[in-house]
């Protein structure tokens, strides 16, 4: 079952906007990860955050996690057509070792 | 390109073939899985193996039978299927599980896009 709920399901932007994408998740956590699939192809890791950080930076990539809300956003600056893709948030939960539950995914599109 | 190479890219089978789905990592991983994922929505875990071990079986049916040669190699042998389990197969690998595997990404190939006619 689905552990995280991503918002908002589909998001359409042009390029050089910012794309932010929410997720929300039930229990407690040890990290949380953002994936990108393009069509037709696997999963990429994108950022891991871990339970006791609040905000990591990659790139034009920055996560935020609040641990209080159980909840996180990827944020993507500046986008390109190349950012067109689907993001998953996935959550590590405690004492799962590296199980991951993923959320319902974010389908973006950047319209050049 | 992607570390995790899966192969066939695609297979279509009737519902009385038997087939096999390959998966093969040189990272050095101990952890490696299989999911499941339909159009528009999530990878859902189906097995997972530690140490060429299985560790988790998430309650797949028999008809889908996972094999673990040795600790680069993941295999996925296909029986009997039915036209619902016509998805994207994904496998993925990390470096470990349990305490030892915590906060290390997982890394996915491109999948093998089943169709059951």
């Amino acid at each position: 079952s689905q552990q995280g709920e991503e918002d908002p399901q589909a998001l359409s932007i042009q390029e050089g906007e910012n794309a932010t994408m929410n997720c929300s998740y039930k229990t407690s956590i040890n990290n949380l990860q953002w994936y990108r699939q393009n069509s037709g192809r696997g999963l990429v890791h994108l950022i891991l955050i871990r339970s006791n950080e609040r905000e990591k930076h990659s790139g034009r990539l920055r996560v935020t996690l609040d641990t209080s809300k159980k909840s996180s956003s990827l944020l993507i600056t500046a986008s390109r057509a190349a950012d067109t893709a689907s993001y998953f948030c996935a959550t590590g939960l405690n004492n799962a070792g590296n199980m991951l539950t993923f959320g319902g995914g974010t389908r973006l599109m950047v319209k050049p | 390109d992607t570390e995790v190479t899966q192969t066939p890219k695609h297979l279509v089978m009737g519902m009385t073939n038997k087939k096999s789905l390959k998966c093969e990592q040189h990272m050095g991983h101990r952890a490696m899985y299989w999911y499941k994922q339909k159009a528009k929505k999530p990878p859902e875990l189906m097995f997972v193996y530690s140490y060429e071990k299985l560790s988790i079986n998430e309650s797949v049916p028999s008809r889908f039978s996972p094999e673990c040669p040795n600790s680069s190699l993941l295999n996925l042998h296909l029986h009997a299927l039915q036209p619902e389990d016509s998805a994207l197969y994904l496998c993925a690998s990390s470096q470990d599980l349990g305490r030892r595997g915590l906060n290390q990404p997982q890394h996915f190939g491109d999948g093998t896009r089943l169709s059951i006619l």
